[in-house]
């Protein structure tokens, strides 16, 4: 059983421009989650999609948006990033929309100069 | 709307010594609760998540939790530690209806003392 990777492991951008995020979920999971985990904090829920509608959506700006595919994989895109968008992005899968447990990747960590 | 409240944001202790580590959440609805590990530079492992029934949850490693309703509590316990178990861990709820976001804590950092 192959668990939820994430690509790439590590970015470096400047402020203003974009970036794009990838997350293969679980075998088997049809559920994708994001968070944003920022230095010494805990982390913070994004948006969650489920069978490529999203599904909920944290508190953050529209400039950050997402996509998933018919295969369960998804994507993170953050528009004009800002240096407060520096941290750690993490993304989950879970196996159904009400299911309680997800299952985390080893994240992405971004940052912004 | 859900919030999690860690009560200590660093712990050290002395190996083979024991620890608490503790959560207290507030909710208006139903909840699961969980308790999730964090290595340095790596993603975040479950240890262990109360749903319903019994109120003492065994997880991995030698973690168990003992989920408190009155005092709206999830405390984390090991009755004795070791140098790898020393990481972040983060105290996490869902409510049981719609989408399954997570709310975490802030995290505490338990640090392990040979």
């Amino acid at each position: 059983e192959t668990g939820v990777t994430q690509s790439p492991t590590h970015l470096i951008k400047t402020r203003g421009q974009q970036v794009t995020l990838r997350c293969s979920s679980q075998s088997g999971h049809n559920t994708v989650s994001w968070y944003q985990q920022a230095l010494g904090q805990g982390p913070q829920f994004i948006f969650q999609y489920y069978r490529e509608e999203e599904n909920g959506r944290g508190n953050f700006p529209p400039r950050f948006s997402g996509l998933q595919f018919p295969n369960y994989s998804s994507e993170l895109n953050v528009n004009a990033l800002e240096l407060d968008d520096s941290a750690l992005y993490l993304c989950a899968s879970s196996l159904g929309q009400l299911q309680e447990t997800q299952y985390f990747g080893p994240g992405t960590r971004l940052l912004v100069l | 709307a859900q919030s999690v409240t860690q009560l200590d944001s660093q712990v050290p202790v002395f190996e083979e010594a024991p620890v608490e580590l503790r959560c207290n959440y507030s909710s208006s609805v139903s909840v699961y609760l969980f308790w999730y590990v964090q290595y340095p530079n790596q993603g975040l492992q479950l240890l262990l998540k109360y749903l319903s029934g019994s109120t003492l949850v065994k997880g991995i490693n030698g973690f168990e939790a003992e989920f408190n309703k009155s005092q709206t509590s999830f405390h984390l316990r090991k009755p004795s530690v070791h140098i790898s178990d020393t990481a972040e861990y983060f105290c996490a709820v869902t409510g049981l209806r719609g989408a399954q976001k997570l709310v975490f804590g802030q995290g505490t950092r338990l640090t392990i003392n040979p």
